[in-house]
């Protein structure tokens, strides 16, 4: 079992561009996950799904979006990719959005120029 | 609204000693639940405990404990002898119903550094 899957590992960006980062889970779980994270903040929530089909806000959402077609995956999209988005994303998962228990992806490290 | 407080930034220990990392939280609820996850060096996060505010038992998996205290809204973690596999950053974590309970929200970290 895989559990959760992120791509790209790193990805250097120009500023301005478009670029989706992927995440697929197999554990069947019906929540997913979008965080960053920043030296000094933690790990601050972007967007959440409950269940496919749904998506919410999280903290910082802003300049970011998903979709949950699927149970499986849950692409994270910064439409026009800015400086202030270098970070380190993790996408993680749970088998209920109910205060669960999250698991989290590798990790990509996205570094926009 | 939620809080969670990691005081310490860094820890270094010399290995086999014993280390307490501290985590303060703010919640407004009576049921939430709290956290903690290993960062290692090579970046992803681990698991290690998730515990409700209804139990507020201690409890130790090997060399890992925990202690809870709702009083002084605590959750602290200490490790009993200290490995070198032990360095990695270590987050507490809170869900609450105020946030949404899918809106976790974690505290800065803290890193511990174990020497050899």
């Amino acid at each position: 079992i895989a559990g959760i899957t992120q791509a790209p590992t790193s990805q250097i960006l120009a500023a301005g561009r478009r670029m989706t980062l992927r995440c697929t889970q197999d554990m069947r779980h019906n929540a997913m996950y979008w965080y960053r994270q920043d030296l000094g903040l933690g790990l601050r929530l972007i967007h959440y799904s409950n269940t496919a089909g749904t998506t919410g806000k999280g903290e910082v959402p802003d300049g970011y979006s998903v979709s949950r077609a699927n149970t499986d995956d849950f692409p994270l999209t910064l439409a026009s990719a800015v400086p202030s988005q270098t970070s380190v994303y993790f996408c993680a998962s749970s088998d209920t959005w109910d205060a669960d228990t999250q698991y989290f992806g590798p990790g990509t490290r996205l570094t926009v120029l | 609204a939620q809080k969670v407080t990691q005081a310490q930034t860094e820890i270094s220990v010399v290995e086999k000693e014993d280390v307490t990392l501290d985590c303060v939280y703010e919640t407004r609820d009576t049921t939430y639940y709290l956290f903690w996850y290993k960062q290692p060096p090579s970046g992803e996060l681990v698991f290690l405990i998730r515990r409700n505010s209804f139990d507020e038992q201690n409890e130790i998996s090997g060399r890992y404990s925990w202690n809870f205290q709702k009083s002084t809204s605590s959750f602290n973690f200490t490790i009993t002898a200290s490995q070198v596999v032990d360095s990695a950053v270590y987050f507490c974590a809170l869900s609450d119903p105020s946030g949404g309970y899918q809106k976790v929200t974690f505290g800065t970290g803290t890193k511990l550094q174990v020497i050899p």
